[in-house]
């Protein structure tokens, strides 16, 4: 079964510094990897995915990551955050097989100090 | 923008009462997802349609909730009766076709049952 651990619940980080959200993932197959981002009573919104060919992956609102098979790892980086950015973030895997259920972790909350 | 809407947006209700959650998924997604959000903690994934049909409802509480999508277009989640467990955001979400594609999520359902 796959899983999903998002090894921070909150991250704090000061206004254009960067940061750096960690995810790492079990699974037994080749995976499909996400990341979401949820602002305060909406839906989640996709900022990127891996699916195959280049590990390093760029996303929306300047978002990037980098899947790293043998640390079995696909964390979030961003080089200078917003204020806009204070969401929760949640990393996802699916299985390419079958009908591809996804399976989310339990979410890590970035607060951006002005 | 096409998005999925989902109604009410806010319910309250009674223990042991029957509650029902309204979803219209973007227009020509066949694959429609329910998950359920309990505070703190990422999506869990209650049911998946592919059309009419459902492929995977292995976390669905069957003695409780049900889901229906009829005409393979709007979706119906049902829990009869309600317990407080059962407190959460309740998020509707649709794709193209599986998880290789993007879902897009509406902006759930906050149930709290008193």
């Amino acid at each position: 079964a796959q899983s999903v651990t998002q090894l921070d619940s909150q991250v704090p980080v000061f206004e254009e510094a960067p940061v750096e959200l960690r995810c790492n993932y079990s699974s037994s197959v080749s995976v499909y990897l996400f990341w979401y981002v949820q602002y305060p009573n909406q839906g989640l919104q996709l900022l990127l995915k891996y699916l195959s060919g280049s590990t390093l992956v760029k996303g929306i609102n300047g978002f990037e990551a980098e899947f790293n098979k043998s640390q079995t790892s696909f964390h979030l980086r961003k080089p200078s955050v917003h204020i806009s950015d204070t969401a929760e973030y949640f990393c996802a895997v699916s299985d390419p097989g079958g009908y591809q259920k996804v399976t989310f972790g339990i979410g890590t909350k970035l607060q951006v100090i002005p | 923008e096409a998005e999925v809407a989902q109604s009410p947006r806010y319910k309250i209700t009674e223990k042991s009462q029957a509650v029902a959650f309204w979803c219209d998924p973007i227009s020509g997604h066949a694959t429609l997802y329910w998950y359920r959000q309990i505070l703190g903690q990422g999506p869990e994934l209650l049911v998946q349609f592919q059309d009419e049909s459902v492929v995977d409802d292995s976390q669905l509480p069957k003695d409780r909730f049900s889901a229906e999508r009829l005409k393979g277009v709007d979706s119906t989640l049902k829990i009869q009766p309600a317990e407080l467990g059962d407190s959460a955001m309740y998020l509707c979400a649709s794709s193209e076709g599986n998880s290789f594609y993007e879902q897009y999520f509406g902006p759930g359902t906050r149930l709290t049952v008193t």
